[in-house]
């Protein structure tokens, strides 16, 4: 039972435009989310998060949208570069369960120079 | 950021053989670290759940007997692939989180099993 959904496999962006990669979760319960980056044959590395309690956290060019009342979240890259082509991974963490992170089917996104 | 150490990044064994995976945190304390396993194309599914000093908590359909979970310190957890079958070849990621706050996984570099 997948609880946190990237409905979008890959994504193709022009360098300079803006990146918008999407994320649902069906666990209402979830409290606070992340955006994790990966390369192939490494691990993931941490880019952004967002707390419930917020609707929007902005670091440079990333930018995270939370949704709750939709369970939607998105992540902004604007402008977008050549060395962001990765696989992108939305996390999600309920506290009341510990400090498992459940993650989504992942991004996989292209920028072309 | 923190600083996870995954080890070895890539084992070639044979079928029947085992194989341990070491996760270390270089510069904090994991109270809790978490296994992985990635299919091709496929998402991050959590595999099991160690606290240290405890005995680990597997995610549903993870073969305990199979994945033997190690957290005996702070800073080290080990997986042991046991009886190694081709279809256990994959890419096994730690992550830790600790006394730096809940808020963040860290994750090791991942290991690239493959059963011949």
């Amino acid at each position: 039972d997948q609880q946190v959904k990237q409905n979008s496999p890959s994504l193709s962006v022009q360098e300079g435009r803006i990146s918008i990669l999407n994320c649902d979760y069906t666990n209402s319960m979830f409290d606070y989310f992340l955006w994790y980056k990966k390369y192939p044959a490494e691990g993931p590395t941490f880019l952004i998060s967002i707390s419930s309690i917020k609707d929007k956290n902005e670091d440079g060019r990333f930018t995270v949208f939370l949704n709750k009342s939709a369970k939607h979240l998105s992540l902004h890259i604007v402008p977008s570069q050549p060395g962001d082509s990765a696989v992108y991974f939305c996390a999600a963490r309920a506290s009341n369960t510990g400090n498992q992170f459940y993650f989504g089917t992942g991004t996989s996104l292209t920028v072309i120079p | 950021g923190a600083v996870v150490s995954q080890h070895p990044s890539r084992v070639i064994c044979k079928s029947g053989t085992s194989v341990k995976i070491e996760c270390r945190s270089l510069d904090f304390q994991a109270t809790t670290m978490f296994w992985y396993r990635q299919f091709p194309k496929q998402s991050l599914m959590l595999m099991a759940t160690s606290n240290e000093g405890s005995k680990a908590t597997y995610e549903q359909g993870v073969e305990k007997d199979k994945f033997l979970i190690n957290h005996a310190s702070l800073t080290l957890s080990t997986l042991t692939v046991t009886s190694a079958h081709p279809e256990d070849s994959s890419f096994y990621i730690c992550s830790a989180s600790g006394p730096l706050g809940n808020t963040e996984a860290f994750f090791g570099q991942g290991t690239r099993l493959t059963v011949v």
